[in-house]
Parts: C-alpha cells; sequence; structure tokens
C-alpha cells in the first residue's frame, strides 16, 4: 500500500528538549515536503527536499532542520522547541509522474505540544 | 500575492443539498489548483484538481468551477453526504516553478447533516 509514515502521531515535550519527527515514504517519490497545520491558517510549508542531499527552505522554516540522505526518509528536527512550535504536523510526497503536480500522499500528522 | 483566501470557514448543509466552497487568487501566475479533503486524526488527500485551460472539471459529485478573470475557483459537491464532512482545503501552485509549492487556503469545516 502507498503510504506516508509519521511518527510519533503525539508528541508532549518541554521547552528546549530536541526532538526528531520521522517521516517515510514507500512510493520511491523524490519529492519530500513538511507542512505544520494551525487553526485559521490552513498548512504552511517547513522545508521541501527535491531528492537526496537536496534541501530548501518553505515558508516557516525559522526553529526547524531537516535532513534528506536516503530517498524515503525525511526527518524533521526541532532543536530547541518553543511553545509557539506547538502545531499539528504533516509530511508529504509526490513522484515525478504528470498525474500528480503538487504533493497527493500526506502522512497521518503528527500532533505537537510544546510546553 | 501569493495568499488563497478560502471561505466560508464553515459550512452546514442537509443531506442531498449542494455545498459551494470559494477560493480566490491574486498571483496570476499560479497554473495549478488542487482541493484537498481532510477528515478528523487523518492528513490532506487530493481530491480534484483544475488547470486554468478549462472552466469546469467533474469528478462524480465533486466538481471546480473556475472563473480565470476573476481570479476564482470554487468547489462544488452536488448530493452532499454525511460522510462528506471534512475540512476541505483549497490551493494553488505554479507547475513551471522549480518546486510546484502549494498554497493552501485557510480550510472549510463542512457539516453535512443527515
Amino acid at each position: 500500500e502507498a503510504q506516508v509514515t509519521q511518527n510519533p502521531r503525539y508528541l508532549i515535550t518541554v521547552t528546549g528538549k530536541k526532538l526528531t519527527v520521522t517521516c517515510s515514504q514507500n512510493m520511491n517519490h523524490e519529492y519530500m515536503s513538511w507542512y505544520r497545520q494551525d487553526p485559521g491558517l490552513g498548512l504552511r510549508q517547513i522545508y521541501y527536499s527535491m531528492n537526496v542531499e537536496v534541501t530548501d527552505k518553505g515558508d516557516v522554516p525559522e526553529g526547524y532542520k531537516v535532513s534528506r540522505k536516503e530517498k524515503r526518509n525525511f526527518p524533521l528536527i526541532l532543536e530547541s522547541p518553543s511553545p509557539n512550535q506547538t502545531s499539528l504536523y504533516f509530511c508529504a510526497s509526490r513522484g515525478q509522474d504528470s498525474l500528480h503536480y503538487t504533493e497527493a500522499f500526506f502522512g497521518q500528522g503528527t500532533r505537537l505540544t510544546v510546553v | 500575492q501569493q495568499q488563497v483566501k478560502q471561505s466560508p470557514q464553515s459550512l452546514i448543509v442537509q443531506k442531498g443539498g449542494i455545498s459551494i466552497i470559494n477560493c480566490a487568487y491574486e498571483n496570476t501566475a499560479f497554473d495549478y489548483f488542487p482541493w484537498y479533503q481532510q477528515f478528523p486524526g487523518k492528513g490532506p488527500a487530493l481530491l480534484i484538481a483544475i488547470r486554468p485551460d478549462v472552466s469546469e472539471k467533474k469528478e462524480g459529485r465533486f466538481t471546480i468551477s473556475f472563473n480565470k478573470s476573476a481570479k476564482q475557483f470554487s468547489l462544488h459537491i452536488m448530493d452532499s453526504q454525511p460522510g462528506d464532512s471534512a475540512t476541505y482545503f483549497c490551493a494553488a501552485s505554479i507547475i513551471g516553478g522549480a518546486t510546484n509549492k502549494l498554497i493552501f487556503g485557510t480550510g472549510t469545516l463542512l457539516a453535512v447533516q443527515p
């Protein structure tokens, strides 16, 4: 089954404690991205990756890091989380085929609370 | 100029009725307009999408209407069912760009009452 898998689904942490949210896709997609979803703001892109070792900032990259060492994995790293990073996070992917010009596959989401 | 404005914020429709969600954009470079459906506890799922060379696209009960001159597009759900109750996001993208980055609207929470 084609899917994007995120872990954990829920996470409560304290300010300043480094954390990583993992994302893996099994479709051999080149493009992966991270979004945060906040009420009244929709989804906003944090970082994206065009392929292995190729990453770039989205619209709200401050406070986040990513890496793309393998094609299937795209972890999101919060080096020093702050309460304003409390949000619902989604990883997404798409392939190079012409059927889907934009992200067609999203993970289940990670609800992060920073206290 | 990068914004996509979506309305209404929430919508209640009776079973069998028509649900209409509207979006407007400013950037005339946008050339791909997808809609995403999100159920509680799930990630968004691509529902239907349109390019600006057509004014309407229909897939089952879901129709996108596109008005290029007004820079507006809308999602129509015909014969709405309780199973359609979800949050709907419109979005816009530039296909010819380097990343095809999505710009999302703020979402519409649809409730279809039985």
